[in-house]
């Protein structure tokens, strides 16, 4: 696609559910990343891939979270037994592999609200 | 892993006049890029300006410059010419280049007044 796309764009859950979030990254990009966003904060790392490996997951915040890029491409993070301190803006974003124009480029994000 | 670090987290400046936002990180790597993204109300995020570390000429975008210090690891945003549309908050951001690990400072609010 165009862009890098995320879905749901909201999504509210009963506190104990698990909820999986999609991340369509644009066509072609190498590194696709996982943020977390608190209103007025920084995007904090979660994970990251390069193609379907996942380089560095230090940044989930505990077993509950999982994320997978199976075929280096769509990407998921779960989150199991959800929690109200889960709730929040997650951000997904991509990038090519290194060069002159690397960027990162972010999805719309998913506003996720525990009940 | 790297730590990107804003010191600022509120700034503002009339319109029309010059601010500089600050942004300091510690890395071992020697090759790398740095980044200053904009995130207005409607919470997009957009790149404003890149710079290679390879690089020693720093980057300028139109009213956006940046004053890279490599030796320091400092890397500060100045805006020229104020506008009102420039009132967001402005995050700094280190990639590395070997496997493009990203992360972002803690973000500077920017409120430009009229």
């Amino acid at each position: 696609g165009a862009g890098v796309s995320q879905s749901p764009r909201y999504k509210v859950t009963k506190r104990g559910q698990d909820v999986a979030l999609r991340c369509d990254p644009i066509s072609g990009h190498v590194s696709l990343y996982w943020y977390r966003q608190a209103l007025g904060q920084g995007p904090e790392f979660l994970t990251y891939f390069n193609y379907e490996a996942q380089q560095d997951k230090s940044g989930l915040p505990n077993d509950r979270f999982s994320a997978e890029r199976p075929e280096g491409s769509i990407s998921t993070l779960t989150i199991q037994r959800t929690e109200q301190r889960d709730s929040a803006m997650y951000r997904c974003a991509s990038s090519k592999r290194q060069g002159m124009n690397t960027e990162a480029f972010f999805g719309q994000g998913t506003r996720l609200t525990v009940v | 892993a790297q730590t990107v670090t804003q010191s600022q987290p509120e700034m503002s400046v009339q319109e029309a006049e010059t601010v500089t936002l600050s942004c300091t990180y510690d890395t071992s790597e020697n090759n790398y890029y740095l980044f200053w993204y904009k995130q207005p109300p409607s919470r997009q995020m957009i790149l404003v300006i890149r710079q290679e570390a390879y690089k020693q000429q720093n980057a300028t975008e139109n009213r956006f410059s940046v004053n890279f210090q490599k030796a320091a690891k400092s890397f500060s945003l100045k805006i020229s010419d104020s506008q009102l549309g420039d009132t967001a908050m402005y995050f700094c951001a280190f990639m590395t280049y070997n496997n493009n690990d990203m992360r972002f400072g803690a973000g500077t609010r920017l409120t430009v007044k009229p």
